[in-house]
């Protein structure tokens, strides 16, 4: 692992709580993407972006979702008033956005609505 | 259709199988190609990129035919520790959104 580092691992959210994941790209990687995965299923693409830029947010719910990445710190990817259906592994992935590159995954955050 | 699609499997073989999975896609703008493994409640890991001309990592071969917009990986003398899910991934250039698209996954366990 190239060093993505996402915090909380887990978090644990009560229903209309808000729930603010973090993600540290690897250094120098100015790209990001954030991806869900619910149980038992595959990554579902949310959104793509560049320091300071949202390049594509066409994954990500039209409500209570927000993503941003400034220039400095990390990304966060925020979710207001939490539902149950919200409960799933959420991963970050950094790149250096060149064609070729790959991308490297952090640890995720699982993240349960109770 | 999905943008990429694979066999979900489960693939069970024994160890020792040489195991295929297949992967197709449908943007013919997608530019680039990876092979991914995920162990259970794991992040994905790359496994390897996928060239052109077919590239080779020990027991792993991957092959991209480019015309028929498909994606192979082929596991030779599998090990108990190959068992995982493989996600065939691919990149696509749209203006300047280059994200990574996601097969399901091919889920593989490999018996002793």
């Amino acid at each position: 692992n190239a060093g993505v580092m996402q915090n909380p691992r887990h978090l644990v959210r009560r229903r209309g709580q808000e729930a603010r994941l973090r993600c540290s790209p690897v250094k120098g990687h100015s790209h990001v993407y954030w991806y869900r995965q619910l149980p038992e299923e595959g990554l579902k693409f949310m959104v793509y972006l560049q320091k300071e830029n949202i390049i594509d947010e066409s994954g990500m719910p039209k409500e209570r979702f927000s993503a941003e990445f400034p220039k400095e710190g990390p990304s966060i990817l925020r979710i207001q008033q939490v539902v149950r259906g919200d409960s799933a592994a959420y991963f970050c992935a950094s790149s250096t956005g060149a064609d070729w590159a790959e991308a490297f995954f952090g640890q995720g955050t699982r993240l349960t609505v109770v | 259709r999905k943008e990429v699609e694979q066999d979900p499997g489960p693939f069970n073989v024994p160890e020792g199988a040489t195991v295929a999975f297949n992967c197709t896609y449908s943007n013919s703008a997608s530019q680039s190609f990876f092979w991914y493994r995920q162990d259970c409640r794991k992040e994905p890991k790359l496994l390897m990129s996928v060239y052109s001309s077919g590239n080779e990592d020990g027991r792993f071969t991957a092959q991209l035919n480019r015309a028929s917009q498909y994606i192979s990986l082929l596991i030779r003398d599998s090990k108990l520790s190959d068992s995982a899910t493989y996600l065939c991934v691919v990149k696509a250039s749209s203006g300047s959104a280059r994200q990574l698209t996601f097969g399901s996954g091919t889920q593989l366990t490999v018996l002793p």
